[in-house]
């Protein structure tokens, strides 16, 4: 079964620091691809990236960077420069390829989320 | 341009009460899904639509319902709400049910059952 991970409940940091939040999935499958959302305090949840498992090419797009290593199973998110609007949940989760008996196959799998501070 | 409309904003509902929570989208998506977000748990899958006419279970479908007449209207009901079923849900779609398509989520609707 599919499992993602985010170890870090909240984080708080101060504007301009840098700060990571770290996501560590399971998966039997070969073919998957990886997702960040951000929910800001109004609710609504926004997507950032989609990552594919044969692409291990770190993405950068603005003051956001993606590190994927299968080899360590992990897909963290990097904020350089953080700004008190970066504040939100940020979720990580997790869509297999293959189609199995269970019908957890194209499920899209979250984890529990990371709370990001940026304090002024 | 709406994207994906969710009513009520927020309920309160008196426990064994039927409810049901609307859920339209404008974008021509073919499917649907319904979460429900839990402090600590993230997002969890109730129940999805592949395509209008289709539905299926998720991870937590259990005291939930759900019909797909038309490509918009995807609406959850609670037959008979218990307070274990205090929740945030969101719907959300995307242009076709696979692995790779990004979901498009509402913006939730927060109930209360007590």
């Amino acid at each position: 079964a599919q499992k993602v991970t985010q170890a870090q409940t909240e984080i708080s940091v101060v504007e301009k620091e840098d700060v990571t939040l770290d996501c560590v999935y399971e998966t039997r499958d070969t073919t998957y691809y990886l997702f960040w959302y951000k929910q800001p305090p109004s609710g609504e949840l926004v997507f950032l990236i989609r990552r594919n498992s044969f692409d291990e090419q770190n993405e950068i797009s603005g003051r956001y960077s993606w590190n994927f290593q299968k080899s360590t199973s992990s897909f963290n998110f990097t904020i350089t420069a953080s700004q008190v609007v970066d504040s939100a949940v940020y979720f990580c989760a997790l869509s297999e390829a293959r189609t199995g008996s269970s019908g957890s196959a194209r499920q899209l799998t979250f984890g529990s989320g990371t709370q990001l501070t940026v304090l002024p | 341009i709406a994207g994906i409309t969710q009513a009520p904003t927020s309920q309160i509902l008196a426990a064994g009460r039927r409810m049901t929570l609307r859920c339209t989208q404008d974008m021509r998506h073919n499917a649907m899904y319904w979460y429900r977000q839990d402090l600590g748990l993230g997002l969890r899958l109730i129940h999805y639509s592949n395509t209008a006419g289709t539905t299926g279970k998720g991870e937590v479908p259990d005291g939930y319902s759900v019909s797909r007449a038309n490509t918009d209207d995807f609406p959850l009901t609670l037959a008979s709400a218990v307070p274990s079923q205090t929740s945030v849900y969101f719907c959300a779609s995307s242009v076709e049910r696979t692995p790779y398509n990004e979901q498009f989520f509402g913006p939730g609707t927060r109930l209360t059952v007590l």
